[in-house]
């Protein structure tokens, strides 16, 4: 079966640098994706690994470790638009699995 | 513009009353896929679609029906509704799954429907 742990909370300052992490375990490992998720909104793309190692774009990173089973999101320079659920998400063959997320607040 | 819709965007009905939550994208999406997401449970997948007329259950589908006689089009179906229905639910889509070799595509989500069940 397929797992994965998030913490269910953060916080941060405007202009720190934030780390999410996410651990998993799945039976087939096809790649993982980060998502954000505005409040009352749509989850939107942020990054897919498949293999390890850290992938940049912009503000935002995501590190990968198939040996750890364990993730990353970085995000740097933070903004208050930030401020939003981050989701790690596993894809199987054709079902996906999500976790419950990580609310981020970015404060003043 | 390429999008993900939904329709209704909120709905309130009442036990037993049969209802459909329509979703339609034009992208040319073969996957399609149907989630809802509560409180501390996160996005959990009731039902996915590979391409037309091909259907699966995801991880949650007691309650629900889906039809995919369109490669636009995937309908959410809840024949009997019921309290513990009461949920946001999201459609989304994105290219087949495997295409393009070992990488996986994103979905595509629509905005939500938000439906309560009295």
């Amino acid at each position: 079966g397929q797992n994965i742990d998030q913490p269910t909370e953060m916080t941060a300052t405007e202009g720190a640098i934030v780390q999410i992490n996410c651990t998993y375990q799945t039976s087939g490992f096809n790649g993982l994706f980060w998502y954000q998720q505005h409040a009352g909104e749509a989850p939107t793309f942020l990054s897919y690994n498949v293999l390890d190692g850290l992938e940049e774009k912009g503000r935002f990173s995501s590190f990968l470790s198939r040996s750890k089973g364990y993730s990353y999101l970085l995000l740097k320079e933070l903004q208050m638009k930030d401020s939003a659920s981050y989701l790690c998400a596993l894809p199987g063959t054709y079902k996906y699995i999500f976790g419950t997320g990580t609310r981020l607040k970015v404060l003043a | 513009e390429a999008q993900v819709t939904q329709n209704p965007r909120y709905l309130i009905t009442v036990t037993g009353k049969k209802l459909t939550v329509t979703c339609s994208q034009n992208m040319n999406h073969e996957y399609m896929s149907w989630y809802r997401q509560d409180p501390g449970l996160g996005l959990r997948q009731i039902y996915y679609s590979m391409n037309v007329e091909v259907t699966d259950k995801g991880d949650v589908p007691e309650g629900y029906k889906v039809s995919r006689k369109e490669k636009r089009n995937f309908p959410l179906i809840l024949e009997s509704p019921s309290p513990n229905q009461t949920s946001l639910y999201f459609c989304a889509s994105s290219l087949s799954p495997l295409a393009g070799g070992p990488a996986y595509n994103e979905q595509f989500f629509g905005p939500g429907t938000r439906l309560t069940v009295l």
